[in-house]
């Protein structure tokens, strides 16, 4: 999935305590996005970020936060898990953000918020 | 919210027809994307097309676009059982290098 690791694959945590989501790249992309997929709602922005430790917003930015230290990591915190949070969070990168540039994703990780 | 819908939500075909896809958007879009995700996969991408173009092939793909319609498709041909996936059209519109999304459609490709 080029070059692209997320971590973990599947996690099962609790309401109420913090997780974090790894995403590493191996591609030098300057874009890093994270995504959620949920049934009947496809695939939702979550954050993204344009270079280390500049990131925006995305659609659906409630209750999560990101950080980008390095190049290659892009990590996706959820302060306080709710149940609503349950679902699959996917990574993306890109090289330079343009509008007609294509996407290149992780594998995925499945979180379950009990 | 979404910007793209696709239709239908699912489409189950015998190996070796064809199928269609069709994605309807609300807004003014610079380009359009077509991705394919398998079973427990990431998304891949497909093809890209441009507002200004109306059809575009790559390898068995053939997608078109009318941009009055606010609507494209996108046709596989001759399927094989490893075609069966979901299917997600994606857009870019003015002002906006996001990419959003529509909810997919599942195709099964029948041996």
């Amino acid at each position: 999935d080029a070059g692209i690791t997320q971590s973990p694959r599947h996690k099962v945590t609790e309401t109420g305590t913090p997780v974090t989501l790894r995403c590493h790249q191996t591609e030098n992309h300057r874009y890093m996005y994270w995504y959620r997929q949920d049934p009947g709602h496809g695939l939702r922005l979550i954050h993204y970020s344009y270079g280390v430790k500049d990131t925006d917003k995305g659609e659906v930015s409630d209750g999560y936060s990101v950080s980008r230290s390095k190049t290659e990591d892009f990590l996706l915190t959820l302060e306080s898990a709710t149940s609503s949070q349950t679902s699959v969070y996917f990574c993306a990168i890109s090289e330079t953000g343009a509008d007609n540039e294509k996407l290149f994703f992780g594998s995925g990780t499945q979180l379950s918020v009990l | 919210s979404q910007q793209g819908e696709e239709d239908p939500q699912a489409l189950s075909i015998q190996e070796g027809e064809n199928a269609t896809m069709n994605c309807s958007y609300k807004t003014s879009i610079n380009n359009l994307q077509w991705y394919r995700q398998n079973s427990g996969r990431g998304l891949v991408h497909l093809i890209l097309i441009r507002s200004n173009e109306r059809e575009k092939h790559s390898g068995r793909l053939r997608v078109t676009l009318d941009t009055s319609k606010k609507s494209s498709s996108l046709l596989i041909t001759a399927s094989r059982a490893a075609d069966t996936a979901s299917y997600f059209c994606a857009t870019t519109g003015a002002g906006s290098y996001q990419l959003t999304f529509g909810k997919g459609t599942k195709l099964s490709v029948i041996p």
